[in-house]
């Protein structure tokens, strides 16, 4: 079967770095998403990953490891909007979005 | 990035009753949209992929004769929930695809309450 596994829930302060962890198995891989969810509110896109390696985009960046079915989404200066779920996507070899749980990050001042 | 939106943001309605949200691509052609339930704490669910001027395609398990949807044009897609339910109390999420491959974007969503 399909599988995204993420945790379910992380806490950090606010200015430091977290690191949000996404483990898959997929039929097929077409790149992996990462999106941001503030609660009652729908996901927004934060990064798309197809190739090996770390993208960066301002304070986020994400990481992929085809190899090892793993992905990380890091975020610096962490702020106290920074708070909500990020969800972990992946797209199989059907071309569907298959999602994982969300990791609900809970920023503390 | 691009715009979509949603509309009613929020609905109440009576059990037994239809609902029709409507979804639409402001500023670019979504040859393809998707419709997203979601429970309270839970992930997206997908309940149909949607391609313009042909049938819907349902996800295992979602009712295609209680949850319509129609794509009539590049830049709307409706999903009418029909004779709602009280367990049909979710959000409703679509996201169109954009020009580029990678790309998806959610509209605001829609919350439905049947009582």
């Amino acid at each position: 079967g399909q599988n995204i596994d993420q945790p379910t829930e992380m806490t950090a302060t606010e200015g430091a770095i977290v690191q949000i962890n996404c483990t898959y198995q997929t039929s097929g891989f077409n790149g992996l998403f990462w999106y941001q969810q503030h609660a009652g509110e729908a996901p927004t896109f934060l990064s798309y990953n197809v190739l090996d390696g770390l993208e960066e985009k301002g304070r986020f960046s994400s990481f992929l490891s085809r190899s090892k079915g793993y992905s990380y989404l890091l975020l610096k200066e962490l702020q106290m909007k920074d708070s909500a779920s990020y969800l972990c996507a992946v797209r199989d070899s059907n071309y569907q979005l298959i999602w994982g749980a969300g990791t609900k990050l809970i920023i503390k001042p | 990035g691009a715009v979509v939106s949603q509309h009613p943001s929020r609905v109440i309605c009576k059990s037994g009753t239809s609902v029709k949200i409507e979804c639409r691509s402001l500023d670019f052609q979504a040859t393809t949209m998707f419709w997203y339930r979601q429970f309270p704490k839970q992930s997206l669910m997908l309940m149909a992929t949607s391609n313009e001027g042909s049938k819907a395609t349902y996800e295992q398990g979602v009712e295609k004769d209680k949850f319509l949807i129609n794509h009539a044009s590049l830049t709307l897609s409706t999903l009418t929930v029909t004779s709602a339910h009280p367990e049909d109390s979710s959000f409703y999420i679509c996201s169109a695809k954009g020009g580029r491959d990678y790309e998806q974007y959610f509209g605001p969503g829609t919350r439905l309450t049947v009582t």
